[in-house]
């Protein structure tokens, strides 16, 4: 596609509830990052793909949090058992291969409200 | 892991005034420095990069000077005009990691006509 492309653009849910964030990349972009950023933050690093392996997953808080990229394509990030510091935007973001000019371009963004 | 400090946190300038914003990072194996700049509500978009082989880099009216001894870096908006009002986020990156980068707290640019 011309951008990233994140769905929902928006989704409210109740503690303790399951969340599924989808990131479908640029066409052709290897890598993939899935951000957080709450408000008055910086984006923080969660996750990094290279194709369909998790490069680097150090970022993930903690084991409630987890994302797939099964076909080297588009990302889904999992969140279960949600809580209300989860609540942030979550960012995606890809780039045409991560070894070559590491520019990221990002979504728009998945804003979760865990209520 | 890597910090990324980054200051002011706000910044007003009058338009066509100047305005830097500085950032220090603490991991020494970072050779990748981006700037990005977020409007309100919008994703971030890459404004300006440099590498550690490199010691300032220019477009336009912005650019990004790096002092890899000190392991600081900063942006350099000249002339500046309203549409230039935005969040700008520092970050600091290695390219063996695979570019993830670790970003700064952010600094709100306010340009007044």
């Amino acid at each position: 596609g011309a951008g990233v492309s994140q769905t929902p653009s928006n989704k409210v849910t109740e503690k303790g509830k399951y969340v599924e964030l989808r990131c479908d990349p640029i066409s052709g972009h290897t890598a993939l990052y899935w951000y957080r950023q709450s408000l008055g933050q910086g984006p923080e690093f969660l996750i990094y793909f290279q194709g369909t392996g998790a490069a680097d997953d150090s970022g993930l808080p903690n084991d409630r949090f987890f994302a797939v990229r099964p076909e080297g394509s588009v990302s889904t990030l999992k969140i279960q058992r949600t809580e209300r510091g989860d609540s942030a935007v979550y960012l995606c973001a890809s780039s045409l291969n991560a070894g070559a000019t590491g520019e990221l371009f990002f979504g728009e963004g998945s804003r979760l409200t865990v209520l | 892991g890597e910090n990324v400090e980054q200051h002011p946190s706000t910044l007003s300038v009058q338009e066509g005034d100047s305005a830097v914003i500085k950032c220090t990072y603490s991991d020494s194996a970072s050779n990748y420095f981006p700037w990005y700049k977020q409007e309100l509500g919008k994703r971030p978009q890459l404004i300006i990069d440099i590498r550690s082989n490199v010691g300032e880099k220019k477009d336009q009216r912005i650019a990004v000077t790096l002092n890899k001894t000190a392991k600081h870096f900063s942006l350099h908006i000249t002339e500046t005009q309203p549409e230039d009002s935005a969040v700008y986020f520092c970050a600091a990156g290695e390219s063996n990691s695979g570019y993830a980068l670790n970003f700064g707290k952010g600094t709100s640019l306010l340009v007044t006509p």
